[in-house]
């Protein structure tokens, strides 16, 4: 397949840890890059390959990967972390790049 | 800093085309691949088309392949996206964004990383 797939909701109490999941055949060659996007704006990358999280980015935001599965895991969710997230990595098979269908998360 | 700004879009009937532009400052331009990206008003991300640093390799998406071409002007440090035979389905706001790695060899879809993207312009295709 060449395809990433996302849950499309997740919530979390503010404060909490919560992990946010991408599966695809080609997560299995190749590291995702994760962008998070709120309303009205471009999408901003905040973490990506094995263990790279950009200088803006805050430290509770990690990356993992295993198998056909990449994570994006925020510790001390904030309020200002309720966004849409996206995964994307590139086809194993063919040129292109893949995008997941996106996660709403939800911080109460 | 880094900027990525968008223009060219539009409302645009079906069958007619557009020229998108995205005009890039805050880096150095040629050492680095260029991509579009589109977004379907309330829907997700979908890669539309990239190109390398030297354009040397081009990609797109299935849904725009024969339509659409991509292509930058170094000197400008401009990046264009030439849109043909426009459908309905390709209403979106169209994101230009920039790659991490630099001077990324092989295929266009090896650097997917995207450290900047632009605010976006929205094409529109309506009778």
């Amino acid at each position: 397949s060449s395809e990433l797939t996302q849950d499309p909701a997740v919530s979390v109490a503010l404060g909490q840890t919560v992990r946010i999941t991408c599966q695809g055949d080609s997560l299995r060659s190749y590291y995702a890059s994760w962008y998070q996007q709120k309303p009205g704006q471009g999408p901003v990358l905040v973490f990506y390959g094995e263990n790279n999280r950009p200088s803006s980015i805050p430290d509770r935001f990690f990356g993992s990967s295993s198998g056909n599965t990449a994570s994006l895991i925020i510790t001390g969710a904030q309020a200002e972390d309720e966004a849409d997230y996206y995964c994307n990595c590139r086809d194993s098979t063919v040129n292109r790049v893949l995008f997941g269908g996106g996660t709403k998360l939800t911080v109460l | 800093e880094v900027q990525l700004v968008e223009s060219g879009g539009g409302l645009v009937q079906p069958g007619r085309s557009l020229r998108l532009s995205c005009a890039a400052s805050g880096f150095t331009f040629d050492d680095y691949a260029m991509h579009w990206v589109r977004q379907p008003p309330g829907k997700g991300l979908e890669w539309v088309s990239g190109i390398t640093w030297n354009s040397g390799n081009i990609a797109y998406a299935d849904s725009v392949k024969g339509r659409f071409t991509i292509s930058r002007d170094n000197a400008r440090t401009s990046l264009f996206l030439q849109m043909n035979s426009l459908r309905p389905e390709d209403t979106a706001m169209y994101y230009c964004a920039k790659v991490r790695n630099w001077r990324q060899g092989g295929e266009v879809a090896g650097s997917s990383y995207f450290d900047y993207w632009g605010q976006g312009t929205l094409v529109t295709v309506s009778s």
